[in-house]
């Protein structure tokens, strides 16, 4: 059964650091494009980038270029969003989500999400 | 980017209704265009694929029609646990994008 599991809700306050998780299981880890998406409170969802783990191949939606950071370790079977210095408009739910197939393909699995709330 | 306009963004109907929902792109996108449904607080769950193709364990009341800009998702005879946030990507071009989103409420 493919699972995506995702680390647990964080709270950080503005100019922290902070890096979320997403394991695979139950399939091929390095085979799949995984994404990260976005969910504001209350709002719709945005992919921000997608990782290749197979070659690390990484790719961002331009909105997102240099504000987050996707990676992967393959030993682990885990992808990695992380933030260098978060702001409160980072405050959303995350969810990782693998696609089906190459990049020109839709998401089939989710992970259950990870709410980040970002708060002095 | 390729922008999904999904109307309405809200929709009130009774158990039993017969309801439908459009996604219009910007450019056309072959039939590469999926459809999901969002419960409050939980993952999205994939309804429709390639347009047209129910995913495994979907229930048949819901079907995806159309190819190339304008895309629809119906849903045959509204159940209880149909009320829900809906959906559509398109993942012709990346970046992939989303619809606004349709929500679905009890009248």
């Amino acid at each position: 059964e493919v699972q995506l599991v995702q680390s647990g809700a964080e709270v950080k306050k503005p100019g922290e650091s902070l890096k979320i998780s997403c394991k695979g299981s139950g399939y091929s880890f390095t085979s799949y494009w995984i994404g990260w998406l976005r969910q504001m409170p209350g709002k719709g969802l945005e992919l921000m980038g997608i990782i290749y783990p197979g070659d690390f191949d990484t790719k961002y939606t331009p909105s997102f270029e240099g504000q987050v950071t996707i990676s992967a370790d393959t030993i682990i079977k885990t992808a990695f969003l992380q933030w260098s210095s978060l702001k409160a408009s980072d405050t959303a739910m995350y969810y990782c989500a693998r696609l089906d197939g190459g990049i020109i393909a839709p998401i089939d699995y989710w992970g259950q999400g990870t709410l980040v709330t970002v708060s002095s | 980017d390729i922008q999904m306009t999904q109307s309405p963004s809200s929709l009130s109907a009774s158990t039993g209704d017969r309801v439908t929902i459009t996604c219009r792109a910007s450019q056309g996108i072959g039939d590469d265009l999926g459809w999901y449904q969002q419960k409050p607080g939980k993952a999205p769950k994939r309804l429709i694929y390639a347009a047209s193709n129910l995913q495994s364990g979907v229930s048949s009341r819901f079907s995806g029609r159309g190819s190339g800009t304008e895309f629809t998702l119906t849903i045959n005879s509204l159940q209880p646990e149909d009320f829900a946030t809906y959906y559509c990507l398109q993942y012709n071009t990346y970046p992939h994008t989303f619809g606004q989103g349709t929500s679905l409420e009890i009248k």
